[in-house]
Order: structure tokens, then C-alpha cells, then sequence
């Protein structure tokens, strides 16, 4: 099945402890990309990619780091966690050709920073 | 970067056509609508796109305006599981998608 998948679905974490969220995809798709939701704000692009060792900032870059050394996976590091990175975070990927294809979007993953 | 305007929610009647609106008089003439839902806490989910022709799928029909300056997503036969938020999304020339605050859609029993 194509998908996106993203792990954990949720996690609890402690202020300044490192933490990696990991995507994976098995579509062969060249662009992926990271977003955060908050109440109120709506869905916000973090990162994206464009290709394997390809990677810009969104729109909330500040706080986060990614990498793309393969094609399927796009991690999320988060080097030192803060309380206002508590969110709910989807990874997404899609086709080269953006405008004729959708985006699919993983499950999400709901992030506490305590 | 084209914006888009969305009424910030919705209802209708279980069964009936659910037609959401949305606003992109800036748009620019290789931008396409594209059209994504998001249930509750869920990924957002594509359902649509279009650049100036109508179009249909087995989820739903966008209707864009001649002009582009606004679109319409049709869902014919609504039910509850088509609650969610309705996101109206203009590509822009980046290739990067920005979503605004969407549509919340009820489909009332």
C-alpha cells in the first residue's frame, strides 16, 4: 500500500533531550516535506525537500533540522526541545510534477515537550 | 503567492450536495486549485485539483469560475464521514503549498 508513515504516533518528551521523528515513504516520490499544526494557527510548513541531499526552510524552520540522505526517508531532529514545540506534526511527499499530483500525508505524530 | 478566502464553516444536511466555496482572485495563470481534507487530527487528505477545466473524480467536482478568480468543491451526496476541515490550496511558484484556515464542514444527521 502507498504511504507515508511516520513514527512515533505519539511521544512525551523532557525540555533540551534530543529527539529524531522519522518518515518514510514507499511511493518513490521527490518531494517531501515537514508541517506543524497548532489550535488556531492551522498547518505550517517546517522543512521541505526537493530531492535526496536537497533541503529549505518553510515557514518555522527555527528549532528543527532534517536531513534527506535517501530518497524514502525525511527525518525531523529536534536537538533541543522546547515547550512551544509541543504540536502535532505531519511529513508529506508527492511527485516531482507538484502540480499534477497531490501531496499524501502521513498519520501525524503528537509531540508533548514537558 | 496567491491567498485564498474560505467561509470558516459549514453545514448540510446528510445526502445533500455539500458546495464549498473559496475565493483566489489572485491567482496567476499557471497556479491550479487543488482541494485537501483533514478529519479530525488526521493527515490532511488531497481530494481534487484543476487549473481551468471542471473536474470529477469518485470524491467529488471542482467547478472554477472562466475568470479563475473562484472555485467551488461539490461533494454529491454528503455523509457524516465528510466532516472535516476543507482546505483550498493555490500552488504557488515555489512549488510549495500553504495552507490557510479551511473550511470546518458539518454534515448534519
Amino acid at each position: 500500500e502507498a504511504q507515508v508513515t511516520q513514527n512515533p504516533r505519539y511521544l512525551i518528551t523532557v525540555t533540551g533531550k534530543k529527539l529524531t521523528v522519522t518518515c518514510s515513504q514507499n511511493m518513490n516520490h521527490e518531494y517531501m516535506s515537514w508541517y506543524r499544526q497548532d489550535p488556531g494557527l492551522g498547518l505550517r510548513q517546517i522543512y521541505y525537500s526537493m530531492n535526496v541531499e536537497v533541503t529549505d526552510k518553510g515557514d518555522v524552520p527555527e528549532g528543527y533540522k532534517v536531513s534527506r540522505k535517501e530518497k524514502r526517508n525525511f527525518p525531523l531532529i529536534l536537538e533541543s526541545p522546547s515547550p512551544n514545540q509541543t504540536s502535532l506534526y505531519f511529513c508529506a511527499s508527492s511527485s516531482q510534477g507538484l502540480r499534477d499530483y497531490g501531496y499524501t500525508f502521513g498519520s501525524g505524530t503528537r509531540l508533548t515537550v514537558v | 503567492d496567491a491567498k485564498t478566502t474560505q467561509p470558516t464553516s459549514m453545514d448540510c444536511a446528510e445526502g445533500r450536495a455539500a458546495n464549498l466555496p473559496c475565493n483566489h482572485s489572485t491567482i496567476s495563470g499557471n497556479e491550479y486549485v487543488y482541494w485537501y481534507r483533514q478529519i479530525h487530527s488526521q493527515g490532511p487528505q488531497y481530494i481534487i485539483h484543476g487549473l481551468k477545466n471542471n473536474e470529477t473524480n469518485e470524491m467529488a467536482s471542482l467547478i472554477i469560475t472562466e475568470d479563475r478568480k473562484s472555485s467551488t468543491l461539490i461533494l454529491p451526496h454528503a455523509t457524516l464521514r465528510d466532516t472535516a476541515v476543507y482546505y483550498c490550496i493555490i500552488m504557488n511558484r515555489d512549488d510549495k503549498i500553504i495552507f490557510g484556515k479551511g473550511t470546518r464542514l458539518h454534515i448534519l444527521p
